[in-house]
């Protein structure tokens, strides 16, 4: 069981360029979650889709975008990357959007 | 002020040593109380979740949530090298929105 898988593993990007960070999981998890993690500021919620079909806002979603179209899979998109997108970037999913959430890998992704 | 305060260290101790880790938070609201492990360039691994107050344990690993003073710990016996990592604490008030705290990074030294 591989549980949540992330690609790319890293990425440079020039600014202005758009980006899809992948994400699958294989636990039939409802709920799945994209989180990025800057020192000192811990994880915090971009976007986050309850079931297929749905999608919500988190505490920083601008300059990002979501899409559900199945139970596995919850792509991660910047339309134009800026610097202060640079960051490591983590999916996470639940089981019917409990309290326990599991992390995949992470996507390290630098904008230059 | 965050919601959810924890020192970010790092905390250097010796192998053997017990280890107290601890956080903070503001929001009474909150009734599920996590702690993750991370180790370097990984993902965040979930290693203790503890309902409203009380203490949990798991092997070397307590869990403690003390409600009335808004303040958790986890605490770790017996430490071994291989628990050097950063553990986030976090936080959920039941409406699917965790929140984190930024870390501390404990480092145990052979």
């Amino acid at each position: 069981i591989a549980g949540i898988t992330q690609a790319p593993t890293s990425q440079i990007l020039a600014a202005g360029r758009r980006m899809t960070l992948r994400c699958t999981q294989d636990m039939r998890h409802n709920a799945m979650y994209w989180y990025r993690q800057d020192l000192g500021l811990g994880l915090r919620l971009i976007h986050y889709s309850n079931t297929a079909g749905t999608t919500g806002k988190g505490e920083v979603p601008d300059g990002y975008s979501v899409s559900r179209a199945n139970t596995d899979d919850f792509p991660l998109t910047l339309a134009s990357a800026v610097p202060s997108q640079t960051s490591v970037y983590f999916c996470a999913s639940s089981e019917n959007g409990g309290p326990l959430q599991y992390f995949g890998p992470g996507t390290r992704l630098t904008v230059l | 002020q965050k919601e959810v305060e924890q020192d970010p260290g790092p905390l250097s101790v010796p192998e053997g040593a017990i280890v107290s880790l601890n956080c903070t938070y503001s929001n009474s609201a909150f009734q599920y109380f996590m702690w993750y492990r991370q180790y370097s360039r990984k993902g965040p691994e979930l290693l203790m979740y503890t309902y409203s107050s009380g203490n949990k344990e798991d092997g070397r690993f307590t869990a403690q949530v003390d409600k009335s003073s808004k303040y958790i710990s986890l605490f770790i016996r017996d430490s071994q090298p291989s628990d050097s990592a950063t553990y986030l604490c976090a936080m959920d008030t039941g409406r699917r929105a965790l929140t984190f705290g930024s870390g501390t990074r404990l480092q145990v030294q052979p």
